[in-house]
């Protein structure tokens, strides 16, 4: 058990819909990551947040956003789904500013867009 | 930009063989190097790392050496074991931003 929490575990609906997936982080972890896990394109850097502010961009598209609240967990919101969009979503958290950069995953939200 | 690129898999061996997987990197400065490994069904986890050139990361059987010189970071293991089988990726820090992660290499292990 990694201290990651993703929900919902499984997500399936229909093109055009919006969807949120949450996460919630390690005790004590700052920062967190969101993954895109797809067959055909890996595992590609969506965004990091710390502290509740942006880190960093990846190849997010503007269909999708994200925020960190004061809590620290982290929502990811995909709106006018598309059937591309189908993929496994991980979210990773990290000690930021010291540590070793070891990311620590959850187990991931897999959305299915039919 | 940072990239990483290993060895396409899928690669099956048997029981007890050696296991190589390639992995080379581009990067600015001085990254930090990473296998993480992913069981079926489940997150990544941090199999093994190395901080600075010339370290060794090690960890279950498992090994890898920060090679500056060849931008190489493989991984190795002398006996693989069915429990063995996964998804290896490699990766690199450059900065405190995002972990670039590699396409990843399915392995199989045999009975």
């Amino acid at each position: 058990d990694s201290g990651v929490t993703q929900t919902p575990k499984h997500l399936i609906t229909a093109t055009g819909q919006r969807v949120t997936l949450r996460c919630s982080p390690r005790s004590g972890d700052l920062s967190v990551y969101w993954y895109q896990q797809s067959l055909d394109q890996g595992l590609q850097f969506l965004i990091h947040y710390y502290n509740g502010e942006e880190r960093a961009k990846g190849n997010i598209l503007e269909r999708f956003s994200a925020q960190q609240f004061p809590d620290l967990h982290s929502e990811l919101n995909l709106s006018s789904l598309e059937l591309g969009d189908s993929a496994l979503y991980f979210c990773a958290s990290s000690v930021f500013g010291r540590g070793t950069g070891e990311l620590f995953f959850g187990e991931g939200s897999r959305l299915t867009v039919l | 930009g940072d990239s990483v690129t290993q060895m396409e898999g899928p690669v099956t061996l048997s029981e007890e063989a050696f296991l190589t997987i390639n992995c080379t990197y581009t990067a600015t400065g001085y990254p930090s190097l990473f296998w993480y490994v992913q069981y079926p069904g489940e997150g990544l986890q941090l199999l093994l790392k190395a901080t600075k050139a010339d370290d060794k990361g090690s960890n279950k059987g498992f090994e890898a050496t920060y090679r500056k010189e060849t931008t190489s970071f493989h991984l190795e293991k002398g006996s693989v074991q069915v429990s063995d089988s996964a998804v290896y990726f490699c990766a690199l820090w450059a900065s405190y931003d995002k972990v670039i992660f590699g396409p990843g290499t399915s392995l199989s292990v045999i009975p």
